[in-house]
């Protein structure tokens, strides 16, 4: 079975800080990973995947098979950044390719 | 391009009702996909269709059921509502081979 794991459901920076939002998962398989950002009033929408290997709005995400994580990482936090962000996995072979498994997501807030 | 539509937005029905929730698709789109999202369980996979047959479902009973037509247009339909059936239903469509996920603003289902 496969899970993704966010262990922080809050979390809270000043502007300017460095942050990172964890994820972790399990996939015996060959896994593609996502994270996906929600901001407030607005619809859920791709944020970046480990793939494309390319920063978004400054967000950044490594896949770590070792370790089996997928943290997102920004040097320096904006308040636009405040949202619900979630970590997400497909199964990178087979014809799961509509099928997410989604963390709990974590609130981030980016206090100015 | 429009975005992915979805209808009605809110909907309020009793106990043993059933319901049926629309999803149109980004035009050019595929494949179709259905999440619940509630705060206890986040959002958890219901199913999945392309060149309207299923390809992957979720764990949910089988009053979940759905549907694609040839259009990729989608819908799903969920009968004897139970009030843990109250939820965000969220579609999202995709382009074969693509796994971004371009979601929908959700249907609020009530039950009450």
């Amino acid at each position: 079975a496969q899970r993704v794991t966010q262990p922080e459901k809050l979390l809270s920076v000043f502007k300017g800080a460095p942050v990172e939002l964890k994820c972790n998962y399990s996939y015996s398989g060959s896994p593609e990973l996502f994270w996906y950002v929600q901001y407030s009033r607005q619809r859920l929408q791709l944020l970046l995947r480990h793939i494309s290997r390319e920063s978004i709005k400054g967000f950044t995400a490594d896949l770590n098979k070792g370790e089996t994580s997928f943290h997102l990482k920004k040097p320096f936090a904006q308040e636009e950044d405040s949202a619900m962000y979630y970590c997400a996995l497909a199964n990178a072979g087979g014809t799961s390719y509509g099928k997410l498994t989604f963390g709990q997501g974590t609130i981030l807030t980016v206090h100015p | 391009k429009a975005g992915v539509t979805q209808t009605p937005r809110y909907l309020i029905k009793t106990r043993g009702q059933q319901v049926t929730l629309s999803c149109s698709p980004i035009s050019g789109h595929r494949s179709v996909s259905w999440y619940q999202q509630t705060p206890g369980q986040g959002l958890q996979f219901l199913f999945e269709y392309f060149s309207e047959t299923q390809r992957n479902k979720g764990n949910f009973p089988g009053r979940f059921s759905g549907r694609q037509f040839s259009n990729s247009r989608s819908e799903m339909n969920v009968s004897t509502l139970e009030l843990g059936d109250s939820a965000l239903y969220l579609c999202a469509s995709s382009l074969r081979g693509n796994y971004e996920q371009f979601f929908g603003p959700g249907t609020r289902l009530t039950v009450l």
